[in-house]
C-alpha cells in the first residue's frame, strides 16, 4: 500500500521569500501525486498533478512541483510567496487502478510581512 | 460547474440525535468519497462509492455511521445516534473513473456535537 510522509508540520516563510514543502511517498510503482490546499474553513482545492512524462509540473497561483524518482519526492516549490498563501497544504498519491487518495498530514504555511 | 456542493454547511446539534449530512458531486463524475477531517486525527476516509455501489467502507468508525448513494447526483452521510465525538468538518469529494483520480471536495460540513 501507498504511503506519503510530510515531515515539516508547520513552516513560517516572510512574504516574497521562496518556498519549499516537502513530500515524500512509497509506493512501488510509478505513482500519481497530487498537491491540494486548503485555506482556513474552506475545502481541498487541487493545486497540481503528476501522472507521467515531464518531472516539472505547473499549477494555479505559481505553484510548481518536482517529481524526483531516485528520492521518492515530490515537493512543492513557489518562487515568492504572498500572504495570502498562508494555509494548509496536502500531499497525496493514488496507485493506478485504485480511485483512493492517500493523504499526508499536511504542512501548515505561515507567512510573516 | 458548480463543483461538489454539500449541505448543510454547520450543524449543531444535541448527543443522541441524528445528523444527516447531504452531498451532490460534480455531474458527469462516478465515484464520490466521504471524509472526516479533525485536529487530532486529520484526513480520514470514511467511505467511497462508484456508480452509486459502496466500493471500501474500513473508515466507517462504527455502526452509528452510515452512507447511501441511492443516485449519481446526491449521497447521504448519516449518524444515528450522534455523540461529542462524531465533531469534526465533514467533506465529500468526486472523482471520474478513466481519469487520473484528482479528487474535487465540497465546502465541507463542520458538525458540533453538544
Amino acid at each position: 500500500a501507498q504511503s506519503v510522509t510530510q515531515p515539516d508540520i508547520h513552516i513560517t516563510v516572510s512574504e516574497g521569500a521562496s518556498l519549499e514543502l516537502r513530500c515524500n511517498y512509497s509506493y512501488g510503482a510509478t505513482p500519481y501525486l497530487f498537491w491540494y490546499v486548503q485555506s482556513p474553513g474552506q475545502g481541498l482545492q487541487l493545486l497540481l498533478k503528476y501522472f507521467s512524462g515531464d518531472t516539472l509540473v505547473q499549477g494555479i497561483k505559481g505553484f510548481e512541483a518536482e517529481f524526483k524518482r531516485s528520492q521518492s519526492s515530490f515537493n512543492l516549490r513557489k518562487p515568492s510567496v504572498h500572504w495570502s498563501d498562508a494555509a494548509e497544504y496536502f500531499c497525496a498519491v493514488g496507485a493506478g487502478g485504485n480511485e483512493k487518495l492517500t493523504f499526508g498530514t499536511g504542512t501548515r504555511l505561515t507567512i510573516i510581512p | 460547474d458548480a463543483g461538489v456542493i454539500q449541505s448543510p454547511r454547520h450543524e449543531v446539534t444535541e448527543m443522541g440525535q441524528e445528523v444527516t449530512l447531504r452531498c451532490k458531486p460534480i455531474s458527469g463524475h462516478n465515484s464520490l468519497f466521504w471524509y472526516r477531517q479533525t485536529m487530532m486525527r486529520g484526513l480520514e476516509l470514511l467511505i467511497y462509492f462508484n456508480n452509486n455501489v459502496p466500493i471500501d467502507d474500513s473508515g466507517m468508525p462504527e455502526d452509528r455511521f452510515s452512507a447511501k448513494m441511492p443516485n449519481a447526483s446526491f449521497s447521504t452521510l448519516k449518524i444515528q445516534p450522534s455523540e461529542p465525538r462524531d465533531s469534526a468538518v465533514y467533506f465529500c469529494a468526486s472523482t471520474q473513473t478513466g481519469g487520473f483520480y484528482e479528487q474535487y471536495f465540497g465546502p465541507g460540513t463542520r458538525l458540533t456535537v453538544t
